[in-house]
């Protein structure tokens, strides 16, 4: 079983669309994220959910918005894509606060995104 | 923000050699984690050591947390050892992980 899935793999797509990329986790885990990995591989935060509340939400074009239906689940939602939103996108989870190996990262597999 | 750098940017290593990858670090950290990117883009755990020496296989590393820097040894090194290996640190009080660009690893036989 994949601990931490994401859907689509690839997502190729026009300027100006809106998309989703969904992730699921089942290790029980409270902490979900978003990171985006960028051609030069540069892996830089974009949000982070505990237990369904965002906690960490860097500078992102508010074209970007996640969400949580529940501490399983972190969808990102993207309107009106441009080029430069390209890249390929690793949602991840982590361990409760207090419970051994907390704030250890596991990964999905990324989506990658590309907007011609 | 913390500063985290990675060095060599680049290696490549013949099948068998060892070597040693360095991350410093700008700031006191609570956590160090350690990954591999494989070739097919899997970025996968291979220590969180925000202080001390583990071991795992041919792998170990060391954070130094006093100096501010932390080493991945891989020995007897293997093809499928090659991709992209990085660092990632967050300071106190902080959930925010901040990676270094990597050390690009490639194994030839």
């Amino acid at each position: 079983d994949t601990a931490v899935s994401q859907t689509p793999k690839y997502l190729v797509t026009q300027m100006g669309n809106d998309k989703s990329i969904k992730c699921e986790q089942n290790l029980g885990h409270d902490t979900m994220y978003w990171y985006k990995q960028d051609s030069k591989k540069f892996l830089k935060i974009m949000f982070s959910y505990n237990n369904k509340e965002l906690i960490i939400n860097e500078t992102v074009p508010n074209r970007f918005s996640p969400k949580s239906p529940d501490k399983a689940h972190l969808n990102l939602h993207i309107n009106s894509l441009e080029l430069g939103d390209s890249a390929v996108y690793f949602c991840a989870s982590s361990p409760p606060v207090g419970v051994s190996g907390a704030n250890v990262l596991t990964f999905g597999a990324g989506s990658r995104l590309t907007v011609l | 923000g913390i500063q985290v750098e990675q060095s060599p940017p680049d290696l490549i290593l013949q099948e068998g050699a060892n070597s040693t990858l360095r991350c410093n670090f700008s700031d006191s950290v609570n956590n160090l984690q350690w990954f591999h990117q494989n070739p097919w883009g899997q970025l996968i755990n291979l220590f969180y050591i925000p202080s001390g020496t583990k071991q795992n296989g041919r792998l170990s590393a060391t954070t130094v947390a006093t100096e501010r820097y932390s080493l991945l040894y891989i020995s007897s090194s293997q093809t499928t050892d090659s991709g992209v290996y990085f660092c990632a640190v967050s300071g106190a009080g902080s959930y925010q992980l901040t990676f270094g660009k990597g050390t690009k690893l490639s194994v030839i036989p």
